[in-house]
């Protein structure tokens, strides 16, 4: 099975600042698809940005971008200029296509400091 | 577009009760999946619907169950209610479902706690 591991379980990081979240998997497969989600204080759970496997570009979404290292299995998200409203907790996940469900890792509950 | 929606968005069981959960999603998106999340186990995923059938499962017991509807409103049941059911479901809908290939949106969940 695949799993999904995010080893800092809080990261806290001053306002305006970058702060980078790491996140790791286990897969045998080649294609698969890795996603960050955000989840504030609401709990709504909301996409912030997702990597096709078989794309080597890193992708970007505004100040959130990825370090996308195939060989290593290792998805990192890089928060820049860091604002009152990123803190959440953030979630990387996991899936291979089809009628599977996403795989998640326990989450980073990231703190701004302002 | 409306997003998700989940209704009930707070509810409070005892033992041995079951409980409905409704969910629905975006207008034109076929597919709906849910999760549970808990503080112990994380976010778990339960179960996928497309056209009203169910496509794929997660390693949860026979208790918890699901359908859909023509319209893609989704429902799961949980019978027999135990404490460890206490947790937040999160119903999440995408055009067809094709995991990765197709980007989930979530509702804001339902808050279930058995007492």
């Amino acid at each position: 099975a695949q799993t999904v591991t995010q080893s800092q379980p809080e990261m806290s990081v001053q306002e305006a600042e970058t702060v980078t979240l790491s996140c790791t998997y286990d897969t045998s497969e080649s294609d698969y698809y890795l996603f960050w989600y955000k989840q504030p204080p609401s709990r709504q759970m909301i996409l912030v940005i997702r990597q096709e496997a078989y794309k080597q570009q890193n992708a970007t979404e505004n100040r959130f971008s990825v370090n996308f290292q195939k060989a290593a299995k290792s998805f990192s998200l890089k928060i820049s200029d860091s604002q009152l409203g990123d803190a959440a907790m953030y979630f990387c996940a996991y899936n291979e296509g089809g009628a599977d469900g996403l795989t998640f890792g326990k989450g980073t509950h990231l703190i701004i400091q302002p | 577009k409306a997003g998700v929606t989940q209704t009930p968005r707070y509810l409070i069981k005892t033992r041995g009760q079951q409980v409905t959960l409704s969910c629905s999603p975006i207008s034109g998106h076929r597919s709906v999946s849910w999760y549970q999340q808990t503080p112990g186990q994380g976010l778990q995923f339960l179960f996928e619907y497309f056209s009203e059938t169910q496509r794929n499962k997660g390693n949860f017991p026979g208790r918890f169950s699901g359908r859909q509807f023509s319209n893609s409103r989704s429902e799961m049941n949980v019978s027999t209610l135990e404490l460890g059911d206490s947790a937040l479901y999160l119903c999440a809908s995408s055009l067809a479902g094709f995991g990765g290939t197709d980007t989930q949106y979530f509702g804001p969940g339902t808050r279930l706690t058995v007492l």
